[in-house]
């Protein structure tokens, strides 16, 4: 019963730096999205899956890139980390019917 | 686009009903969200409501909507001292798991006083 599993928790990058954040879901949802969370800005849409094999860009997309290895993992890369990538990643998924998103617990990004 | 919004803080006091309220702009939303999000954690979905409704109670929540309005809010009665978190209002024009996401407001921070 894990539902969404986001890795790490923590990380701390240096500029220039890249990394990968991991999500995966054990629900069989067809849709997974990725968020960031900044003060006072809400949850921003990063990129979103709405089925395995399909990905596309949402409201804040650059700077990053997602994978959607398969239909329970979707991961999002950041190739050259930059300060204003500070922030907390949130991955969600969606059976795609009623009843909203299951949130992941977040990831917590600070890029010095 | 769509825009959601909300206060970003509320303050009442132990045992008071918390009233929580958002408007949105899509009038071709067809799902509203409440979700919660408490310190160090990621959201999780409180209730929902078809836009066909005009109310939704699930024990000490209630949710009314006012689509001429486009106007949603959230009851919380007796608030309790665990019921302190920031609470997302969110709209979808679809099914809830459609290709472009939910639309989230910038959440509203109930703060409870003693």
């Amino acid at each position: 019963n894990a539902g969404v599993t986001q890795t790490p928790k923590f990380q701390v990058l240096k500029t220039g730096q890249s990394m990968t954040l991991q999500c995966a879901q054990d629900m069989n949802h067809n849709s997974m999205y990725w968020y960031r969370q900044d003060p006072g800005m809400g949850l921003r849409l990063i990129y979103y899956s709405a089925s395995e094999g399909t990905t596309d860009k949402g409201e804040v997309p650059n700077g990053y890139n997602v994978s959607r290895l398969n239909k329970r993992e979707f991961s999002l890369r950041l190739e050259s980390a930059a300060p204003s990538q500070t922030s907390v990643y949130f991955c969600a998924s969606s059976v795609n019917g009623v009843g909203g998103y299951t949130f992941g617990s977040g990831t917590r990004l600070t890029v010095v | 686009g769509e825009d959601v919004e909300q206060s970003l803080f509320l303050s009442v006091r132990e045992g008071d009903s918390s009233v929580i309220n958002c408007t949105y702009t899509d009038s071709s939303s067809t799902y509203l969200y409440w979700y919660k999000q408490e310190p160090g954690a990621g959201l999780q979905l409180l209730t929902y409501i078809f836009s066909n409704m005009d109310m939704k109670q699930d024990q000490r929540l209630t949710v009314l909507l006012n689509k001429k309005d486009k106007h949603l809010s959230l009851r919380i009665a007796d608030t309790q001292t665990g019921d302190s978190a920031i609470y997302f209002c969110a709209e979808s024009n679809d099914s809830g798991g459609g290709a472009d996401g939910l639309t989230f407001g910038k959440g509203t921070h109930l703060i409870i006083q003693p």
